[in-house]
């Protein structure tokens, strides 16, 4: 079955970067997500790669994609207090049917001024 | 457009009463879906639905009952509530594939 694994904590100073990681199982993976968690709020999608890419930049955000060994990063250039969140990692697994997202716990990221 | 809206926003329940959390969406959205979260846990899915008139169970369904009669709402049921169910629960609806618009969440509370 899919399982999606990520570390629960991360703390970071201001202006420094932010690598949050996830290992993923399902090498059939077509997508794979990064969602956002402010306190209180619902999930915000940040950015997603495709499982044929390698990178993905935009902004602020880089997405590394290593489909050998099933891992996942994302990177946050210049951390900013306001990117305190909760962070997901998620994947949809190809094939009929496949229109759920296995979620990963998710990270809580702490931005330290 | 309104995205995703669900009500109440928080809501305390005895043990075996029933409720039903609203959830509408007015993007023309296809597929729509329930997620409980819990700390620790992540996000599970609970039901889901590809269209109107059509629901498939998720990974934690037991306790819970969806319909869709239209493409806008997707009403969660719960028919006899117990603490178990004390979470905070998502409504989220796609267009295409994992671009998953999400809800502000239903906080619950069961005593």
């Amino acid at each position: 079955g899919e399982d999606v694994e990520q570390s629960l904590f991360l703390s970071v100073r201001e202006g420094d970067s932010s690598v949050i990681n996830c290992t993923y199982t399902d090498s059939s993976s077509t997508y794979l997500y990064w969602y956002k968690q402010e306190p209180g709020a619902g999930l915000q999608l940040l950015t997603y790669i495709f499982s044929n890419m390698d990178m993905k930049q935009d902004q602020r955000l880089t997405v590394l994609l290593n489909k050998k060994d099933k891992h996942l990063s994302l990177r946050i250039a210049d951390t900013q207090t306001g990117d305190s969140a909760i962070y997901f990692c998620a994947e949809t697994p190809s094939g009929a049917g496949s229109y759920q997202l296995t979620f990963g716990k998710g990270t809580k990221l702490s931005v330290i001024p | 457009n309104a995205g995703v809206t669900q009500t109440p926003k928080f809501q305390v329940l005895k043990t075996g009463q029933s409720m039903t959390l609203q959830c509408a969406q007015d993007m023309n959205h296809e597929y729509m879906s329930w997620y409980r979260q819990d700390p620790g846990m992540g996000l599970r899915l609970i039901h889901y639905s590809v269209g109107a008139g059509i629901t498939d169970q998720g990974e934690v369904p037991n306790g819970y009952n969806v319909s869709r009669s239209t493409t806008e709402d997707f009403p969660l049921r719960l028919l006899s509530a117990a603490p178990s169910q004390t979470s905070v629960y998502f409504c989220a609806s796609s267009l295409t594939l994992g671009e998953q618009f999400f809800g502000p969440g239903t906080r619950l509370t069961v005593l």
